[in-house]
């Protein structure tokens, strides 16, 4: 079974700062990756994935990450952050099944504050 | 376009009772995902519904079951509510059968539906 570990609870950077979110994964073979953000009160939105290919992904609002394969990471990064870039970010592990659908395993989140 | 909607939007319900949730998928979806998030915690996938029937379930009891509309939409029903399920529900929906040049099987995640037991 694959599992997800976000090492960071709460993240806080200032406006402007450049953010880097950890995500590590388990599985046996390389896996879908997924990044989804969740503001107060909404339900998730994908801001990246990756299936294959191109191990850095570009995703939505300026956020890009990268697999790395040798150190089971998917890490979310973003030169410049801004203030309405503060929520809860969720990073997803999905074993690929035929057809190519998947059910994402979550992580516990990061919430990320930023400060003015 | 509408997106995936759910309702209620909040619902407080007494334990020992049972609760049915509501989820409309995206236009163009098949099939329906539902998942619980506990406070300070991720989403756990609770069941996945495609034509009608359900496809594959997490590690939830026999309490949690669900229904799959010939519309799409689809119910989530908890009976024997525990405090423990005071959660929000969110329900999510893709298409089983992508084009290749959308988002492959994508799920589009509804705004959820908080339940309180008490």
């Amino acid at each position: 079974a694959q599992s997800v570990t976000q090492p960071d609870i709460h993240i806080t950077v200032s406006e402007g700062a450049s953010l880097e979110l950890r995500c590590n994964y388990s599985y046996g073979a390389t896996p879908y990756l997924f990044w989804y953000v969740q503001s107060p009160g909404q339900g998730l939105q994908l801001l990246l994935k990756y299936f294959s290919g191109d191990t850095l992904v570009q995703g939505i609002k300026g956020f890009e990450a990268e697999f790395k394969r040798s150190q089971s990471s998917f890490n979310l990064r973003k030169p410049s952050v801004h203030w309405s870039d503060a929520a809860e970010y969720f990073c997803a592990v999905g074993a690929p099944r035929s057809g190519g659908s998947y059910i994402p395993t979550f992580g516990r989140g990061t919430s990320l504050i930023v400060h003015p | 376009d509408a997106g995936v909607t759910q309702s209620p939007t909040h619902l407080i319900k007494t334990r020992g009772q049972q609760v049915t949730l509501r989820c409309s998928p995206k236009s163009g979806h098949d099939t329906v995902s539902w998942y619980q998030q506990a406070l300070g915690q991720g989403p756990q996938f609770i069941f996945q519904y495609y034509e009608e029937e359900e496809r594959q379930r997490g590690n939830f009891p026999d309490r949690f079951s669900g229904h799959q509309f010939p519309n799409y939409s689809s119910e989530l029903n908890v009976n024997a509510l525990l405090l423990g399920d005071s959660a929000l529900y969110l329900c999510a929906s893709s298409l089983a059968a992508p084009n290749t040049r959308d988002r492959d099987h994508e799920q589009y995640f509804g705004p959820g539906t908080r339940l309180t037991v008490t």
